[in-house]
């Protein structure tokens, strides 16, 4: 079964500091791939980042940064100069890969509530 | 705009009361998803469609039902609503999922 960890309920950042948000899951399948999704107090899903379980780098967007760890199991992500649209609620997801019969079913963290301070 | 179309946004209903919330996509995509947001809980699968033609259950299907009408469009059914199916309610879709999915933008729904 999958299992995804967000253990920062909230987070407070600086405005132009760099934050971490620390996401650990856990699954038993080799080829599985790691999703971040924003979601701001309009309620919209934002898809932020995405790293695959072959991934030999971390994946890189904009200000977005996935720091994976494979034997650790963890995928965090990195915001760097964070700005005051940042404040939101952050997801952090995890798809095992299967066949497409399967589904592909996406599995979600409970999240971390980020506020921006200016 | 492509992407996935919900209605409605906003509903109120009270027990017992049965509603269908639909959701359409013009991406051409094979998967489509139901999901349903609770403080603290993140996002949960209720319902899955792999392609048209297939449903099955996700994490939390009591109390819902689903119909996949087309590949363009996936409907969550409430049959008699309950106080606990208050939450919002989200549709996604996905080509195969390997490229990512994409959101509608919810339905927030209150059970009285």
């Amino acid at each position: 079964a999958q299992k995804i960890t967000q253990t920062q309920p909230g987070m407070f950042v600086q405005e132009k500091e760099a934050v971490t948000l620390d996401c650990t899951y856990d699954t038993s399948d080799p080829s599985y791939g790691l999703f971040w999704y924003k979601q701001p107090s309009s309620g919209e899903m934002i898809f932020l980042i995405y790293q695959g379980s072959y991934d030999q780098q971390n994946a890189t967007e904009g200000r977005y940064s996935l720091n994976f760890q494979k034997a650790r199991k963890s995928a965090n992500l990195v915001i760097s100069a964070s700005q005051l649209g940042d404040s939101a609620m952050y997801f952090c997801a995890m798809r095992e890969y299967a066949p497409m019969e399967y589904g592909n079913k996406l599995v979600f963290g409970a999240g971390t509530i980020l506020r921006v301070k200016s | 705009n492509a992407g996935v179309t919900q209605t409605p946004k906003f509903q109120v209903l009270k027990t017992g009361q049965s509603m269908t919330l639909q959701c359409a996509q013009d991406m051409n995509h094979n998967s489509m998803y139901w999901y349903r947001q609770d403080p603290g809980m993140g996002l949960r699968l209720i319902y899955y469609s792999a392609s048209e033609g297939t449903t099955d259950k996700g994490e939390v299907p009591n109390g819902y039902n689903v119909s996949r009408l087309n590949k363009r469009e996936f409907s969550l059914r409430l049959e008699s609503a309950a106080p606990s199916q208050t939450s919002v309610y989200f549709c996604a879709s996905s080509k195969d999922g390997q490229y990512g999915y994409t959101f509608g933008s919810g339905t927030r729904l209150t059970v009285v």
